[in-house]
């Protein structure tokens, strides 16, 4: 079982959508956990943390549940210039992160 | 306020020779990471190393490749007698000082695209 999983999609939307990518992680001991954003062939980018509260920044929300050990991303009101693959990262302590392999995310016109 | 950064962004290397990729941390990071990515996959850990220490490097293969991060100068990942399967593109991050309960978030170089022929 690999330690982040993700749904590589695509996920198709039409501009203005909602959409929404989970993520679970194997390592119960995990102790912080990121979405980064990465556009073809260049390095991912930092999108927020995530943490047991929630967190909000513009039109992205992240959660986290431990109990279930899933993380989640909601893109509201999606842009042509949120095409990008996402990354559901996790810090399973000592600073070594682990990614996932990403969902791919295409937003049409 | 520069980033991480890395060079050289393309290095084309044949079979059996050396790539040496360096790593610049952003300003006020004192820890760097190396990641790779192999095509169509997922970033791998690589290591982890502060100013003159290894801290961990359980993502590193046995063989051939080395890290290093010196008091002066910029981190340097080496692979010695490159093979086809090196090809990939090498992530370096920096970070802050971590400190103990917390983890910082890590910010990522463009990345140097190493190809193997």
């Amino acid at each position: 079982r690999k330690e982040v999983e993700q749904d590589p999609g695509p996920f198709n939307v039409p501009e203005g959508a909602t959409v929404a990518f989970n993520c679970t992680y194997s390592n119960s001991a995990s102790q912080s956990f990121f979405w980064y954003r990465q556009d073809c062939r260049k390095e991912p980018k930092l999108l927020m943390s995530v943490y047991s509260s929630g967190n909000e920044d513009g039109r992205f929300t992240a959660q986290l549940n431990r109990a279930s050990q899933y993380i989640s991303l909601l893109i509201r009101d999606s842009k042509l210039s949120d095409s990008a693959t996402y990354l559901c990262v996790v810090n399973t302590g000592f600073q070594k992160l682990v990614f996932g392999t990403g969902t791919r995310l295409l937003v049409s016109p | 306020n520069a980033g991480v950064m890395q060079n050289p962004r393309h290095l084309v290397r044949r079979r059996g020779q050396e790539a040496r990729l360096r790593c610049s941390p952003m300003k006020g990071h004192s820890h760097v990471y190396w990641y790779r990515q192999l095509p169509e996959e997922g970033l791998k850990f690589m290591v982890y190393l502060q100013k003159e220490n290894i801290i961990d490097e359980s993502g590193m293969p046995k063989e051939r490749f080395s890290a290093e991060f010196p008091k002066e100068g910029p981190s340097i990942l080496r692979i010695q007698q490159v093979v086809r399967g090196d090809s990939a593109a090498y992530f370096c991050a920096s970070s802050p000082q971590a400190r103990e309960g917390r983890n910082y978030e890590q910010y990522f170089g463009p990345g140097t695209r190493l190809t193997v022929t």
